[in-house]
C-alpha cells in the first residue's frame, strides 16, 4: 500500500520568506507524486507533479519541488512567499507502474503568511 | 473552458435522511472520480468511472452510498441513510484519461452536514 506523510499541520511564514512543506511517501513501487493547493471554500489545483525524468520540477505561482528517492521525500519550496499562497497544501502518490491514477492523500499542511 | 460543477454547495439532512449530490465533469473528460475530505484529512477516493464504467470502488462503503455515472458524462453520488460521520466535503473530480500522469481537476465540492 502507499501512503504520504506531510510533517505539520501548520506553518507561519513572513512574506518574503522562504516557504518549506515537507513531504515523505511510500510506496513499493516507483511512484507518481503530486502537490495540489486548496484555498478556502475550493477544490483542489494542481501546483506540480513528479513523474518521471527530471526530479527537480517546477509548478505554478513560483512553486517546485525535488524528488529524492533515497529520502523518499518530495518536500514542496517557494523562495518567497507572498500573502496569495495561504492555504492548504496537499501531497499525493500513485502508483507509477499501472495505467490507473488511484491518488492517496496526505493529511495536508495550512500555510500562513503574515505580512 | 468550464471547471467540474457540483451541486448543490451546502447541504444540511438530519440523521438517517437521504441525500444526492451531482456532478458535471469537464467536457470531453473520460474519467470521473468521487473523494470524501472528513475535516482535517486530506481526500479519500470513494470512486472512479472510465466513461460510464466502475474502475474502483473499493472504498466505497456500498451498504449506504451508490454512485452511477449515466452516459459517461455527470453523475450522481447517494447516501441512504445518512450517518453522523458522513460529515464531509464531497469533491468530484475529472480528468481527460485515466493514466497516472495525467491532472485531476477538482469541483468546489458539497458541504454535508449530519445532524
Amino acid at each position: 500500500a502507499q501512503s504520504v506523510t506531510q510533517l505539520g499541520s501548520h506553518v507561519s511564514v513572513s512574506e518574503g520568506a522562504l516557504v518549506l512543506l515537507r513531504c515523505n511517501y511510500s510506496s513499493s513501487v516507483p511512484p507518481y507524486l503530486f502537490w495540489y493547493v486548496q484555498y478556502p471554500n475550493q477544490g483542489l489545483q494542481l501546483l506540480l507533479k513528479y513523474t518521471t525524468g527530471a526530479t527537480l520540477v517546477k509548478g505554478i505561482n513560483g512553486f517546485e519541488a525535488e524528488f529524492k528517492k533515497s529520502e523518499t521525500s518530495f518536500h514542496l519550496t517557494k523562495p518567497s512567499a507572498h500573502m496569495s499562497d495561504a492555504a492548504e497544501y496537499f501531497c499525493a502518490v500513485t502508483r507509477g507502474d499501472t495505467g490507473f491514477q488511484k491518488l492517496v492523500f496526505g493529511t495536508g499542511t495550512r500555510l500562513l503568511v503574515s505580512p | 473552458e468550464a471547471g467540474v460543477a457540483q451541486s448543490p454547495r451546502y447541504k444540511i439532512i438530519e440523521k438517517r435522511q437521504s441525500v444526492a449530490f451531482w456532478c458535471n465533469p469537464i467536457s470531453g473528460h473520460a474519467t470521473l472520480y468521487w473523494y470524501q475530505q472528513i475535516l482535517g484529512q486530506g481526500p479519500k477516493l470513494l470512486i472512479q468511472f472510465q466513461n460510464n464504467g466502475v474502475v474502483d470502488d473499493s472504498q466505497l462503503p456500498k451498504d449506504r452510498f451508490s454512485a452511477e455515472r449515466l452516459k459517461g458524462v455527470d453523475s450522481t453520488l447517494k447516501i441512504q441513510p445518512a450517518k453522523l460521520e458522513d460529515s464531509a466535503v464531497y469533491l468530484c473530480a475529472s480528468s481527460l484519461v485515466a493514466s497516472g500522469t495525467d491532472t485531476q481537476y477538482f469541483g468546489p465540492g458539497t458541504r454535508l452536514t449530519v445532524l
